[in-house]
């Protein structure tokens, strides 16, 4: 069981919105920056949002990421069939000398 | 260019130690804030960290795994290595290294990860 909690999938249509939702503690999220990142089918995960709302080189701004509190929203806006893949959001943990925790992952669907 | 390249056995037995070594180029693991870590993922699951070592040796583990990794540098190899103990087919994953970005937790370029399974 992941300590940071995602929605298992998501779906949208092509040209639509979608956000993804990440739920963490004070421990976690509270207290520490947000990173996102997309791992498309048979590939290793790529960073794709880091410190709540920085988008690397190369990432479209059709990304974005938001966080209040204890909780992390990632937002893909005119979604792209190339945009199906996993989501996980992962923070920095406090507690017990620092370590770094991952969401469950959100299932990205374009229909 | 930073590349990471994880090497290690396909197939373990249970009960057995598991080393897994990752190759870097383009950073230097001397150089003050830089880290790599280990990152793993059982088929069809979520990502699971696993730890962290830092330029100046410090390091970080899971908590739940703490008792069976070790994490151990060698900078003149550019080198990474995990070591898992007690293996069992929970176990069983891709192990990924990765370099440690700028931003706390972050990791920012990532190995192509290597398959490990667990089997008598």
């Amino acid at each position: 069981q992941s300590v940071l909690t995602q929605p298992p999938s998501a779906s949208g249509t092509p040209g639509q919105r979608v956000t993804i939702s990440c739920s963490g503690s004070s421990s976690n999220i509270g207290s520490n920056t947000v990173n996102w990142y997309q791992q498309l089918p048979g590939t290793a995960p790529k960073l794709l949002i880091y410190s709540d709302n920085q988008r690397p080189s190369g990432v479209p701004d059709r990304f974005s990421g938001s966080k209040s509190g204890t909780s992390a929203s990632l937002a893909i806006s005119g979604l792209q069939s190339e945009d199906e893949a996993d989501y996980y959001c992962a923070a920095w943990d406090d507690s017990l000398n620092g370590f770094v925790v991952f969401g469950g992952g959100t299932k990205l669907t374009v229909l | 260019q930073i590349t990471l390249k994880e090497s290690g056995p396909t197939l373990v037995k249970p009960t057995q130690t598991l080393t897994l070594t990752c190759a870097f180029s383009g950073f230097s693991l001397s150089s003050s804030g830089v880290a790599v870590g280990w990152i793993r993922q059982p088929p069809g699951k979520a990502l699971e960290w696993l730890a962290l070592i830092y330029w100046d040796d410090d390091k970080r583990y899971s908590p739940s795994l703490r008792s069976r990794l070790t994490i151990t540098k060698d900078t003149s190899k550019n080198q990474v290595v995990l070591t898992v103990t007690n293996m069992d087919s929970v176990d069983t994953a891709t192990y990924y290294c990765a370099h440690r970005g700028a931003a706390v937790g972050t990791m920012d370029y990532w190995g192509q990860g290597t398959l490990v399974t667990v089997s008598s």
